[in-house]
C-alpha cells in the first residue's frame, strides 16, 4: 500500500460547482502536507500548504484530520482554469526528509 | 532564471545503454530529490537527498544510482536502461527545511527502446 493516496478521479463538473478532493497517509509520524497542481505533465506546482488548525486561499481550503489520518482540499466557484491534476504531498521528517506524492487526481471543469 | 535545470530534456535510449540526468539547483537548497511519473500513477519518488553528501532510496530505486556530489547537483544514473524505465523524470529542490516550497525542473522524457 502507498504512503499516500488519494481519490483517482477523473472528477468531472460544471463550472461554479464546489468539488473536493481527500488524501489519506499511512504514516503518523511527524509531516507537513501540501497539496501541488500539475497542468498537462509539465512540473507540478505548489497551491498550498495544509496547516494544523486548516486554512484557505481565496476559493481554495485545506484540511488536515491527524487523527484519521487525511487531508482535503475543497475548490468552490469552480473555474475552467481550475481544470488540472491536482497531488496531495506528504513531508516525512522522521525519514530524512522524504517527500511522497499520491496518484493524483484529475479535475475537468466544464462550460 | 533561478530555479531547478534539468538536463536532457528528451533522450531515447537502447535497451542495455547507461546514461545520467543532470540536476542543478541555485537556491542554496539542502533537499533535493528525483522522480519518476507514468501515466496514473502519480510521481514516484526514486531517490532523495537531505544533505550534500547524503542520499536515500525512495519508493521505486530499482534500476537506478545517485550521486550528491555537491550542495548544488543530483545526478540520476541509469546503468543498464530497460524499457520499464521509460517515463517523465522530475528533478526537485527545497521542503519544509529549505522554506517549504518544492520547485521542480521541467521534466526529462527518456524513452527506452
Amino acid at each position: 500500500r502507498k504512503e499516500v493516496e488519494q481519490d483517482p478521479g477523473p472528477f468531472n463538473v460544471p463550472e461554479g460547482a464546489t468539488v473536493a478532493f481527500n488524501c489519506t497517509y499511512s504514516n503518523s509520524a511527524s509531516q507537513s502536507f501540501f497539496w501541488y497542481r500539475q497542468d498537462c505533465r509539465k512540473e507540478p506546482k505548489l497551491l498550498m500548504s495544509v496547516y494544523s488548525s486548516g486554512n484557505e486561499d481565496g476559493r481554495f481550503t485545506a484540511q488536515l484530520n491527524r487523527a484519521s489520518q487525511y487531508i482535503s482540499l475543497l475548490i468552490r466557484d469552480s473555474k475552467l482554469s481550475d481544470s488540472a491534476t491536482y497531488l496531495c504531498v506528504v513531508y516525512f521528517y522522521n525519514q530524512g526528509g522524504k517527500l511522497i506524492f499520491g496518484q493524483g487526481t484529475e479535475l475537468s471543469v466544464k462550460p | 532564471n533561478a530555479g531547478v535545470t534539468q538536463t536532457p530534456k528528451f533522450q531515447v535510449l537502447k535497451t542495455g545503454q547507461s546514461m545520467t540526468l543532470q540536476c542543478a539547483q541555485d537556491m542554496n537548497h539542502n533537499s533535493m530529490y528525483w522522480y519518476r511519473q507514468d501515466p496514473g500513477m502519480g510521481l514516484r519518488l526514486i531517490y532523495y537527498s537531505a544533505s550534500e553528501g547524503t542520499t536515500d532510496k525512495g519508493e521505486v530505486p530499482n534500476g537506478y544510482n545517485v550521486s550528491r556530489l555537491n550542495k548544488r547537483e543530483f545526478s540520476l544514473r541509469l546503468e543498464s536502461a530497460a524499457p520499464s524505465q521509460t517515463s517523465v523524470y522530475f528533478c526537485a529542490s527545497g521542503g519544509p527545511r529549505s522554506g517549504n516550497t518544492i520547485y521542480f525542473g521541467e521534466g526529462s522524457w527518456l524513452t527506452v527502446v
